[in-house]
């Protein structure tokens, strides 16, 4: 039980474009998803959290208008990288509680971007 | 904001030999730990977790320890094996429901045959 599916699990786009990663709970409904972001050899960074049914919340420092996170339902929430340039180039990992917040954190297969 | 310091950022053991790492955290309202296996390129896996109101679980030969006073927490295996080589990842949920995890910076451990 308690499975995260990311998708797509890599991707490359041209600096400029956009990009949509879902992230979706397949057996069970997740209230709250967080979306994080791995540089290379580096810690996971909270990028925002994503609550069904309204606005998410964002980290310090991260901007708001370039990474859009939408979550429809109880079981899917997506990010949108907007105008994506190379240095958005990045494992971004989603992940989601089963129940309540004091729950494990599951883990999507994370995506791979790449912006040329 | 909670801020999660881990050490050490590698680790290397003779396989057969005890591995600790170590974490502390600043947020004295923290209640929950996990720590999470990760291997290259793919997703991190939990491996095992503490809650505040203990102080130490095992699970066959991966511990963790709590010491709340203090604010850290250790995660220790022993009898290591080749494939515990990964990177380890400490994380602590603080206050408030917001159920986030914010995590440590990682330690790769090579386990040597």
């Amino acid at each position: 039980g308690a499975v995260v599916s990311q998708h797509p699990s890599r991707v490359i786009c041209k600096s400029g474009t956009s990009v949509k990663i879902e992230c979706r709970s397949l057996d069970f409904q997740a209230t709250t998803m967080f979306w994080y972001r791995q540089f290379p050899k580096q810690s996971l960074m909270l990028m925002a959290t994503s609550n069904e049914g309204s606005k998410a919340t964002y980290e310090q420092g991260v901007e708001k208008d370039k990474f859009l996170i939408n979550h429809a339902s109880l079981t899917l929430s997506t990010l949108t990288v907007t105008s994506a340039h190379p240095e958005d180039s990045s494992f971004y990992i989603c992940s989601a509680t089963q129940g309540s917040y004091n729950s494990p954190l599951h883990f999507g297969n994370g995506t791979r971007l790449t912006v040329t | 904001g909670e801020n999660v310091e881990q050490h050490p950022s590698t680790l290397s053991v003779q396989e057969g030999d005890s591995a600790v790492i170590k974490c502390t955290y600043s947020d004295s309202a923290s209640n929950y730990f996990p720590w999470y296996k990760q291997e290259l390129g793919k997703r991190p896996q939990l491996i095992i977790d503490i809650r505040s109101n203990v102080g130490e679980k095992k699970d066959q030969r991966i511990a963790v320890t709590l010491n709340k006073t203090a604010k850290h927490f250790s995660l220790h295996i022993t009898e290591t094996q080749p494939e515990d080589s990964a990177v380890y990842f400490c994380a602590a949920r603080g206050s408030g429901n917001t159920g986030k995890l914010i995590f440590g910076q990682g330690t790769t451990l090579q386990v040597k045959p």
